[in-house]
């Protein structure tokens, strides 16, 4: 198993940019996540998912579009980049909690390096 | 909405000290997890508490819950440099059985 893998590994935009952050996992877990990760501000949920074709927000959500199609696949899209993106994301997945005692410890991908200038 | 702080911010140690960092919730969790992240790379679960007291133990690293589940603590003994790294504490409260809210993390440098 490759677990949860994530694509581009650095990616440096112009503000005005768009793109997408790839995210894939091969265990076939339910629940996805997106997190961004700043100096000093720990890891921030942007947008995460319970199956395929269900997607909510996070605490972070704006400038940030996500869709999930397949159970394997969760892409992140910015849809116009700007400096106050610049951050490094991560993707994890997990088995969906069946309850506070379910065993649902979060897979997170090697994550995505942004820079947007 | 649900926070977690989580201090200290920072904590260097000497090679054989111990470290403890502590993690309060605004809202009772209903489960708490925590995760070690290395420099330059990514989280990796340690380990998650259920239960009101709860203690966990893995060889030299000591899990607490707290009594009414809106505190935890993590507590190394006679740290080794293989502990470098940052600790963060995640709490998932009783209304989500989804989102975990993290806390901002300890950073612990050890020196040799």
């Amino acid at each position: 198993n490759a677990g949860v893998t994530q694509t581009p590994k650095f990616q440096v935009l112009k503000t005005g940019q768009s793109m997408t952050l790839q995210c894939a996992q091969d265990m076939n877990h339910e629940y996805m996540s997106w997190y961004r990760q700043d100096p000093g501000m720990g890891l921030r949920l942007i947008h995460y998912s319970v199956g395929a074709g269900i997607t909510d927000q996070g605490e972070v959500p704006n400038g940030y579009n996500v869709s999930r199609s397949t159970t394997e696949d969760f892409p992140l899209r910015l849809l116009s980049a700007a400096p106050s993106q610049t951050s490094v994301y991560f993707c994890a997945s997990s088995y969906p909690s069946g309850g506070p005692s379910s065993y649902n410890e979060q897979f997170f991908g090697p994550g995505t390096r942004l820079t947007v200038l | 909405g649900q926070q977690v702080m989580q201090i200290p911010q920072y904590q260097h140690v000497q090679e054989g000290e111990d470290f403890t960092t502590y993690c309060n919730s605004s809202t009772t969790l209903s489960n708490i997890q925590w995760y070690k992240q290395r420099p330059g790379g990514h989280p990796v679960f340690l380990i998650q508490l259920v239960k009101s007291g709860e203690v966990k133990k893995q060889k030299r690293l000591t899990f607490q819950f707290g009594e009414a589940k809106k505190n935890s603590s993590l507590h190394i003994t006679a740290t080794q440099t293989t502990d470098v790294g940052t600790y963060f504490c995640a709490g998932r409260s009783g209304g989500s059985n989804y989102k975990l809210t993290f806390g901002k993390g300890t950073l612990l440098t050890v020196n040799p």
